[in-house]
Formats: C-alpha cells, sequence, structure tokens
C-alpha cells in the first residue's frame, strides 16, 4: 500500500460547480497536511497548509484533515476556469533534524469548463 | 515566478550519457530538495540539503548524486542514464529546516525536463 492514495482523475466540471479532491494515507506519523497546484509545465505551489485535524478556509478553498480517518480534503467552491491543473496532496512528519520532507499523493488533475 | 531558477529547462540525451541539472534556490533559503515526477510514479523525494550538508536521502539512486555549493545553488548528477530516468526533476527550497509553522512549504522552480533517448 502506497504512503499516500489520491485519485488521479482527470475530473471535469463545469464552472461554478463545488470541487471535491481526496486523499488517503497510512502513515501515522503525518501531522503536516498540504495541497499543492501545478499548472501545466510549472512547478508545484502551496495552495493550503494544514497542521493536525480540523478545516481551514481561504477564500473559495476549504482544506480538511481528519486523522482518525487519515482522510484529508480539499474543496473548490464556485469553481472558475483558472482554476483547472492539478491538484497534489502533499504531507510530512517531523523526521528529526530539521527535516520535513514531503510526501506526495500522484495529483489529480481538474478541468473547469467554461 | 517561485524565485527557484533551474537549468537546463529542457535536455534531450542517450543512454548511458551523464548530465547535470542545476538549481539556483530563493535568496536566503538554506535548504534545496530535489524531487522527479513522472506519470507513473508521481512526485518522489531525492535528497535535500541544507547549507551544504546533506539532511535527508528519499528514493535516490546509486547513479545518481547532488551536492550543495557555498553559494548555497545545488546540482543534481545523473550518471548511466537509462530510458526509465525520462522525468521531470524539479529543485524546491525553503527557509525552514527545523520545522515551525509553514515546514511544508517548498518554493519549487519550474523543472529540468530530461528525455533519455
Amino acid at each position: 500500500q502506497k504512503e499516500v492514495e489520491q485519485d488521479p482523475g482527470p475530473l471535469s466540471v463545469p464552472e461554478g460547480a463545488i470541487v471535491s479532491l481526496n486523499c488517503t494515507y497510512s502513515n501515522s506519523a503525518f501531522q503536516y497536511f498540504m495541497w499543492y497546484r501545478q499548472y501545466s509545465r510549472k512547478g508545484p505551489e502551496l495552495l493550503m497548509y494544514t497542521y493536525s485535524s480540523g478545516n481551514k478556509e481561504d477564500g473559495r478553498f476549504t482544506a480538511q484533515v481528519d486523522k482518525s480517518s487519515k482522510y484529508i480534503s480539499l474543496f473548490i467552491r464556485d469553481s472558475q476556469p483558472s482554476d483547472s491543473a492539478t491538484y497534489l496532496c502533499a504531507m510530512s512528519a517531523n523526521s528529526g533534524a530539521g527535516s520535513y520532507q514531503l510526501t506526495f499523493g500522484k495529483g489529480t488533475k481538474l478541468s473547469v469548463i467554461p | 515566478d517561485s524565485g527557484v531558477t533551474q537549468t537546463p529547462k529542457h535536455l534531450i540525451t542517450a543512454t548511458g550519457q551523464r548530465v547535470t541539472l542545476r538549481c539556483s534556490p530563493r535568496s536566503g533559503d538554506l535548504s534545496v530538495y530535489w524531487y522527479q515526477q513522472s506519470l507513473d510514479q508521481g512526485l518522489q523525494f531525492l535528497i535535500q540539503y541544507y547549507n551544504g550538508e546533506e539532511r535527508a536521502k528519499g528514493n535516490i539512486l546509486e547513479r545518481f548524486s547532488a551536492q550543495q555549493f557555498p553559494d548555497l545553488h545545488s546540482e543534481l548528477n545523473l550518471s548511466s542514464l537509462e530510458l526509465g530516468d525520462s522525468a521531470l526533476y524539479f529543485c524546491a527550497s525553503s527557509a525552514i529546516s527545523r520545522g515551525g509553522w509553514r515546514a511544508g512549504e517548498l518554493f519549487f522552480g519550474e523543472g529540468s525536463r530530461l528525455t533519455v533517448l
């Protein structure tokens, strides 16, 4: 079993739809949870960051972490064509000596159709 | 623009050859990370350097090596290349090595696309 599982999609939705992206993980030591967005031919960029369990909202984006179920989600409200990108979940544990290497999901490719 | 610069952007070479990928981190960032991204494996952590010293190692093959220089730029050396090494190689940098609330914030370059024929 991979440490982080993410449905690769692709996912296609109409503009204005609510999008739900999810990841599951197996490593109980993960305590930092992130979502990165990657546009075509670009490097990933940090979108949302959550420590431990709970919700975090930033504009149209909401990140949820359920550590008991080892499940994280990203919701995008009122999706826009500019949201079309690949979304990667990422997680890290404090591996000591100041190293916070990230474990990424494979990414979900999202297309928002005007 | 993340502030992380990678060269070259594209590289085509033959099996058995050796290439060097270069990364300049964001100004002031001491940590450099190398990741490999392929369609089937996703983004895989290779190695991390902090202020010139190796800090963590991931799924890096023995044919691959890296270093970080005193000016903080880093190079990833790939040798005895195989077809399966074709991938996007990303460099990322971060300011925080000892944790803190933004421990996971990596700033990625645009990647070097390696094609091995």
